[in-house]
């Protein structure tokens, strides 16, 4: 595929829950896969870069893996908060080509 | 520390009309530079990326153009603008390397009429 999916599209949870969303990239020249949250009126903020297989990387209760060989990502949040509300998004970096993914838009309902 | 400064926040244009939206940097030398573009629905589009001064690549082909006259300094224009034009522009610098973060300006909402 050369194209980047994300889903769900949209999530809405509870205040405590845990939930988590799926990137799917293409296998195939990858160099490097990011994960930004983008916040209504703020511009996107980098959570992640990962670059090896198998990857795993955290940020308080937000963690994400990679897997390069079949082609995605997956990003957790646990324990949901309100301010956890907003649009994330994947992007896969080729040697040539960035290509973003549509986002996840989560809401977190206190 | 690293500030991106992007304007206008928005701009509202006739078809037919040029463009110019400007994208600084401050705090950091020889950065990546880029524009975004985010359609109505859909995705961020990567329209244009440069390494240095003088160096666009362009990913699209479309209407518009990108130039970085200093290393700090990335420029989209247009000279006659298109109803398909319309969207949310996003500048956005990085460190060289596909395998650094990048990090954005506050966007252009841009509306044709």
């Amino acid at each position: 595929i050369l194209n980047v999916e994300q889903s769900p599209q949209s999530l809405h949870v509870q205040e405590g829950d845990s939930t988590n969303f799926t990137c799917s990239f293409p296998s195939s020249n990858f160099y490097a896969l990011h994960w930004y949250r983008w916040e209504t009126a703020k511009s996107p903020e980098a959570l992640f870069v990962m670059t090896l297989n198998g990857d795993e990387k955290k940020k308080g209760r937000i963690s994400a893996t990679l897997n390069t060989k079949e082609g995605y990502s997956y990003l957790y949040i646990k324990g949901s908060q309100p301010e956890d509300s907003a649009t994330y998004l994947c992007a896969f970096f080729g040697y040539d080509k960035v290509i973003f993914g549509p986002g996840t838009s989560l809401s977190v309902i206190p | 520390s690293q500030t991106i400064h992007q304007w206008p926040a928005t701009l509202v244009q006739p078809v037919g009309s040029p463009l110019s939206l400007e994208c600084t940097v401050e705090g950091t030398s020889n950065p990546n530079l880029y524009w975004y573009r985010q359609a109505a629905g859909r995705g961020l589009q990567l329209l244009f990326y440069s390494v240095g001064i003088g160096q666009i690549s362009s990913e699209v082909p479309q209407n518009l153009s990108a130039s970085r006259p200093q290393d700090r300094q990335f420029i989209l224009s247009s000279k006659k603008l298109l109803l398909s034009d319309s969207g949310f522009y996003l500048c956005a610098w990085s460190v060289m390397g596909p395998g650094q973060p990048q990090h954005f300006g506050d966007g252009t909402r841009l509306s044709i009429l």
